[in-house]
C-alpha cells in the first residue's frame, strides 16, 4: 500500500441498507478525514479524527458515523442509507507537522442510494 | 457565515496564462490552500499561502492578500493536462478546511 486506499471504488446500495466505506493509510498521519462531494458544492466534511481514539463531527454528520481503532484506518459507516447520500467520498489524512499540514486524498468511493 | 468564492469555469488557450480568483469569509484564518482535481479522480496539492504575497512553484504560482480576503492561482505555459478543476480551500479557526466549490479550467488547442 502506498498513500491512502478507498474500497468499495464504486456501489450502487438499496435506500435502508447499511454500509460501510473503508480507509486505510500507511504514512502513520495522525488526522484523518471524510469528506462527501457533490456537483456544484465544495467538499463538505463529514466526521474527523485528530488521533487514533478520538473523532469529531464536521459540517454534515447526520446519517454518519466513524471509528478510529487504529492510526490506519479510519471506517465510515452509513446505518441507513438514504438517496441524499448518493455522493463521491473522499477520504484524507495529514500528519499534523509543517507549516502546511497539507491533507493526502483517497480515491474516492462513488455511492448511489436507491 | 464561512463562505469561498471561486468562478464555476474559465477557459484558456494553450501556451497561454490564467489568473484563477478566490474570496474567502471565514471565522478565522489559518493558511490558504489550492489543489488540482481531474475529472473522477482525488484532489491533490498544489499550493499553501499564510503570509501576505506570492509563492511560486515552477509554472503554478499562487497569491494571498489576507486583509481582502482574496487569492489567485496563476497557471503559467498553459498544457492540455492543465485542464482540471482548481478547488479552493481555508483553513478556519478550527483548523478544519472550509472547500469552495472549484473552478473547471477548460484548455482549448
Amino acid at each position: 500500500i502506498a498513500g491512502i486506499t478507498q474500497a468499495p471504488t464504486s456501489q450502487i446500495l438499496a435506500a435502508g441498507r447499511r454500509m460501510t466505506l473503508r480507509c486505510t493509510q500507511d504514512m502513520r498521519h495522525n488526522a484523518m478525514y471524510w469528506y462527501r462531494q457533490d456537483l456544484g458544492l465544495g467538499l463538505r466534511l463529514i466526521h474527523y479524527s485528530n488521533t487514533a481514539g478520538t473523532t469529531g463531527k464536521g459540517e454534515v454528520p447526520d446519517g454518519y458515523s466513524v471509528s478510529r481503532a487504529n492510526t490506519d484506518d479510519f471506517p465510515l459507516t452509513l446505518a441507513s442509507a438514504v438517496p441524499s447520500q448518493t455522493s463521491v467520498y473522499f477520504c484524507a489524512s495529514s500528519d499534523g507537522s509543517g507549516s502546511s499540514n497539507e491533507q493526502f486524498f483517497g480515491p474516492g468511493t462513488r455511492l448511489t442510494v436507491l | 457565515g464561512q463562505n469561498i468564492d471561486q468562478p464555476t469555469e474559465m477557459t484558456a488557450t494553450e501556451g497561454a496564462i490564467v489568473q484563477i480568483n478566490c474570496t474567502y469569509q471565514t471565522s478565522g484564518f489559518n493558511g490558504l490552500f489550492w489543489y488540482q482535481q481531474h475529472a473522477g479522480e482525488a484532489p491533490t496539492f498544489l499550493s499553501y499561502n499564510v503570509l501576505d504575497g506570492l509563492e511560486e512553484k515552477g509554472r503554478f504560482s499562487s497569491f494571498l492578500s489576507r486583509s481582502k480576503g482574496y487569492s489567485y492561482l496563476l497557471l503559467k505555459e498553459l498544457q492540455m493536462k492543465d485542464s482540471a478543476s482548481y478547488l479552493c480551500a481555508v483553513r478556519d479557526s478550527n483548523y478544519q478546511l472550509i472547500w469552495g466549490a472549484g473552478t473547471k479550467l477548460i484548455i482549448k488547442p
